[in-house]
């Protein structure tokens, strides 16, 4: 069964205290990795798309990597700005284009 | 600037009530989907359209209706035989096939009272 893990539930981080959040994944043929972000109250904003293992995009003081197994989002040096509830998502290959969605990772930054 | 719009942004309803939740959109994109977001629960796939004039049931399509005559427009009944509809309701569009991801609606939070 395709399936999408999201760790941990829940992180709290200084300002400045860079960590990574954790999405593995089963799914038979990749077709795409997604992360979004999400702030209270408000739709899901997308970050990035990962097709294939190896790839990394960067935007700002995030960084998103990807393994056969797992997907990494690297927050370097985070602001407080930067809470919100990071989500993953994977699409997987054939005709049912439908995407799986991980619980996702609720960050806090405090100042 | 092009995106896609929900109304209202909070919907209060009776129950036994049918209500309409909008969704439009100006992106040109092909596909739209209708999810619902609950506390502690992944995003859950009700509906969603490839194509105007067609719809497919996703995950939790019992209780909501869909329609599908516009490109730009997606609208969701939630019917009274929807035992449990209390939630956060997101819309969302792609281009075909939705590899470079999806754009999302900023919800509507509907409250049966």
């Amino acid at each position: 069964e395709d399936q999408v893990t999201q760790s941990p539930e829940a992180l709290r981080l200084q300002e400045g205290e860079s960590s990574s959040l954790n999405c593995s994944y089963t799914v038979s043929g990749l077709r795409g990795l997604f992360w979004y972000r999400q702030d209270p109250g408000k739709g899901p904003e997308f970050l990035f798309t990962l097709y294939s293992a190896g790839e990394e995009k960067e935007k700002e003081r995030l960084k998103a990597t990807l393994t056969k197994k797992e997907s990494f989002l690297h927050i370097t040096a985070p602001k407080p700005e930067d809470s919100a509830t990071y989500l993953c998502a994977v699409q997987a290959r054939g005709n049912n284009r439908k995407l799986i969605w991980g619980l996702g990772t609720s960050l806090a930054v405090n100042p | 600037d092009g995106g896609i719009t929900q109304s209202p942004k909070y919907l209060f309803r009776k129950e036994g009530q049918n209500v309409t939740l909008s969704c439009e959109q100006n992106l040109n994109h092909d596909a739209m989907y209708w999810y619902r977001q609950d506390p502690g629960q992944g995003l859950r796939l009700i509906y969603y359209s490839q194509i105007v004039n067609d719809f497919q049931k996703g995950d939790i399509a019992e209780g909501y209706s869909v329609s599908r005559e516009k490109k730009e427009s997606f609208p969701l009944t939630v019917t009274s035989a929807q035992k449990n509809p209390t939630a956060f309701y997101l819309c969302a569009s792609s281009m075909s096939g939705g590899e470079n991801g999806y754009t999302f609606g900023s919800g509507t939070r509907l409250t049966v009272v």
